[in-house]
């Protein structure tokens, strides 16, 4: 059973939009979740985390919004650029163990 | 600064085959994973450890096998290689639960 789930596998949008990524987790025991960033051939990098005691956390053109009732995370990317043309995964994870639980990820191309 | 280190970058094996990927990370981190991709599956969990001499299963663990002896290296076996295993594999390490997990760049193995 996927605890985690993005159910856009692509997502296109034009430079200078906005760019929203979504998730859905069905654990309730998750308190930590993060979004990961990849390009073809390398491995996947950090991009942003929220706690569950919080519901936004942003860094530069990038926010994520956590609502624990509806179990569900976003990303927004404000302005989108050409170079955030990647697969973005959201990941959780759960008291102390250090486990993450992945989604599918979902490919965002941003056209010139 | 190296970060997380993964040996070989590729890998063809012959079903029944038995190989070891090489992870070593120079960040003195406790938590290291190892996670397999998959089209359309995303990055799962296989084995993963929170500190030397302590290992245990994630997701989908069958058919590999793991040990911790030091900080610095968290070796992934495959005894008797499979066609399903086909996959790549990523290597990741954080200082701590709650941390950044860090990856490697991959390695990409076919079983034929």
């Amino acid at each position: 059973d996927q605890q985690v789930k993005q159910n856009s596998p692509s997502l296109s949008v034009q430079e200078g939009r906005i760019s929203i990524l979504n998730c859905d987790y069905t654990n309730s025991m998750f308190d930590y979740f993060l979004w990961y960033k990849k390009y073809p051939a390398e491995g996947p990098t950090f991009l942003i985390s929220i706690s569950s005691i919080k519901d936004k956390n942003e860094d530069g053109r990038f926010t994520v919004f956590l609502n624990k009732s509806a179990k569900h995370l976003s990303l927004h990317i404000v302005p989108s650029q050409p170079g955030d043309s990647a697969v973005y995964f959201c990941a959780a994870s759960t008291g102390n163990t250090g486990k993450l639980i992945f989604g599918q990820g979902t490919t965002l191309q941003v056209k010139p | 600064n190296a970060g997380v280190t993964q040996t070989p970058k590729f890998q063809v094996l012959k079903t029944g085959q038995s190989m070891t990927l090489q992870c070593a990370q120079d960040m003195n981190h406790e938590y290291m994973s190892w996670y397999r991709q998959d089209p359309g599956m995303g990055l799962r969990l296989i084995h993963y450890s929170v500190g030397a001499g302590i290992t245990d299963q994630g997701e989908v663990p069958n058919g590999y096998n793991v040990s911790r002896s030091t900080t610095e290296d968290f070796p992934l076996r495959l005894l008797s290689a499979a066609p399903s295993q086909t996959s790549v594999y990523f290597c990741a390490s954080s200082r701590g639960a709650k941390n950044i997990q860090y990856f490697g760049a991959g390695t990409r193995l076919s079983v034929l």
